[in-house]
């Protein structure tokens, strides 16, 4: 079946601009997670959702970043103001719903570069 | 506050060599578990095992090995034999009781022909 999808693969925006990345699930999955991975580093939990609500989005830099889940599926990453700190391979991951520790599935990522 | 620590940043062996990946957690939580993941070079990140604090049995998989030890708070990583596409980041995780994984910062495994 189809793995969990991420758009655009690659972004490319100024400094100031507002950005949406866009992440499928697999099919099911209700647990979603976001992260954000620097170059030579391990991925860096941003936020979680389990069904339509954000479990737990501690992981958020600051209030620039929000993130959507409105229908328990398709999940929106939205930045304002980008900074060129923000570049960086933002990953999303999905789970089933009825492990609740259990392995996750990456998608490829979308590659941010603020200019 | 939980941490993950791959203090090898990168390893470069020859094919058929043998190789151990090292991961030492952190952890307050007496219920927690542990991952591998491997990151090819395409980036996507694929689960490779789970491990639960109350299993320390090791287990094999083919040619992958992981030997988890509590005393030591160390759940290490070994491929025999290994081969050239085995080449990419590993990365241990640990997620306790707030369902949040830590990743290590990986340990990225080059394998020579």
């Amino acid at each position: 079946g189809a793995g969990v999808s991420q758009t655009p693969s690659n972004k490319v925006t100024e400094k100031g601009k507002y950005v949406e990345l866009r992440c499928d699930p697999i099919s099911g999955h209700t647990a979603l997670y976001w992260y954000r991975q620097s170059l030579g580093q391990g991925p860096e939990f941003l936020i979680y959702f389990q069904g339509t609500g954000a479990a737990d989005d501690s992981g958020l830099p600051n209030d620039r970043f929000f993130a959507v889940r409105p229908e328990g599926s398709v999940s929106t990453l939205k930045i304002q103001r980008t900074e060129r700190g923000d570049s960086a391979v933002y990953l999303c991951a999905s789970s089933p719903r009825d492990r609740v520790i259990s392995e996750q599935f990456f998608g490829p990522g979308t590659r941010l570069t603020v200019l | 506050a939980q941490k993950v620590t791959q203090a090898q940043t990168e390893i470069s062996v020859v094919e058929k060599e043998d190789v151990t990946l090292d991961c030492v957690y952190e952890t307050r939580d007496t219920t927690y578990y542990l991952f591998w993941y491997k990151q090819p070079p395409s980036g996507e990140l694929v689960f490779l095992i789970r491990r639960n604090s109350f299993d320390e049995q090791n287990e094999i998989s083919g040619r992958y090995s992981w030997n988890f030890q509590k005393s030591t708070s160390s759940f290490n990583f070994t491929i025999t034999a290994s081969q050239v596409v085995d080449s990419a980041v590993y990365f241990c995780a640990l997620t306790g009781g707030s369902y949040i994984p830590t990743f290590g910062r990986g340990t990225s495994l080059i394998v020579h022909p």
